[in-house]
């Protein structure tokens, strides 16, 4: 069984495109997250959510939205892509995570911005 | 603005050495983790230490976290092979009271274990 799945696992398109990728967790979890890594391997926070609020890092260009259907689900939209998009994004979840519970990571999306 | 600092960030060394990475970081937390990530692949999680003192031990690997010295250790026994991959540690900390909780992560330690 999957715990956190992210499709689509590669995605190539060009520039000022609109694109999506889909995020669920079958773990039970009440808050998810997006992580964007860089071709340096460098990790860091986009977005943190929960049923009650999403709460997004300051530096995350407006161009990307999350959006949650419901609480095993948070998709990450795209809009007008950029070359310095290009990396792998990846989806994770845990449980409360004032208790300091470990993220679970989804396998990643490599995007790659033409 | 939290900072975390991983070092060395590249080490590369012989089977059956013992060696440790170090994981700084620059504001008080009691909550810090490890992960390893494989080429190409995602994040597992490795260790999650949650207060001042905690050491926690799977296999060769042995974590330990000092609040205190905002130090964490990620100590190496007689490496094999299949430990190659790179090691993050992770720091998080609530958002000034809006009940969020974020992780930042160190750059990476790129471990690589040669026979």
């Amino acid at each position: 069984d999957t715990a956190v799945s992210q499709t689509p696992k590669y995605l190539v398109t060009q520039m000022g495109n609109d694109k999506s990728i889909k995020c669920e967790q079958n773990l039970g979890h009440d808050t998810m997250y997006w992580y964007k890594q860089d071709s340096k391997k460098f990790l860091k926070i986009m977005f943190s959510y929960n049923n009650k609020e999403l709460i997004i890092n300051e530096t995350v260009p407006n161009r990307f939205s999350p959006k949650s259907p419901d609480k095993a689900h948070l998709n990450l939209h795209i809009n007008s892509l950029e070359l310095g998009d290009s990396a792998v994004y990846f989806c994770a979840s845990s449980l409360h995570p004032e208790f300091g519970f470990t993220q679970y990571f989804g396998p990643g999306t490599r995007l790659l911005v033409l | 603005e939290l900072k975390v600092e991983q070092n060395p960030l590249f080490l590369s060394m012989q089977e059956g050495k013992n060696y440790t990475i170090y994981c700084n970081y620059s504001t008080t937390s009691d909550r810090l983790y490890w992960y390893r990530q494989d080429p190409g692949k995602s994040l597992e999680s490795l260790f999650v230490l949650l207060s001042n003192g905690a050491v926690k031990q799977e296999g060769r690997l042995m974590a330990s976290l000092d609040t205190k010295a905002r130090l964490s250790t990620l100590h190496i026994t007689a490496a094999v092979h299949d430990l190659s991959a790179t090691y993050f540690c992770a720091v998080d900390k609530e958002d000034s009271g809006a009940g969020s909780y974020q992780l930042t992560f160190g750059k990476g330690t790129k471990l690589s274990v040669i026979p």
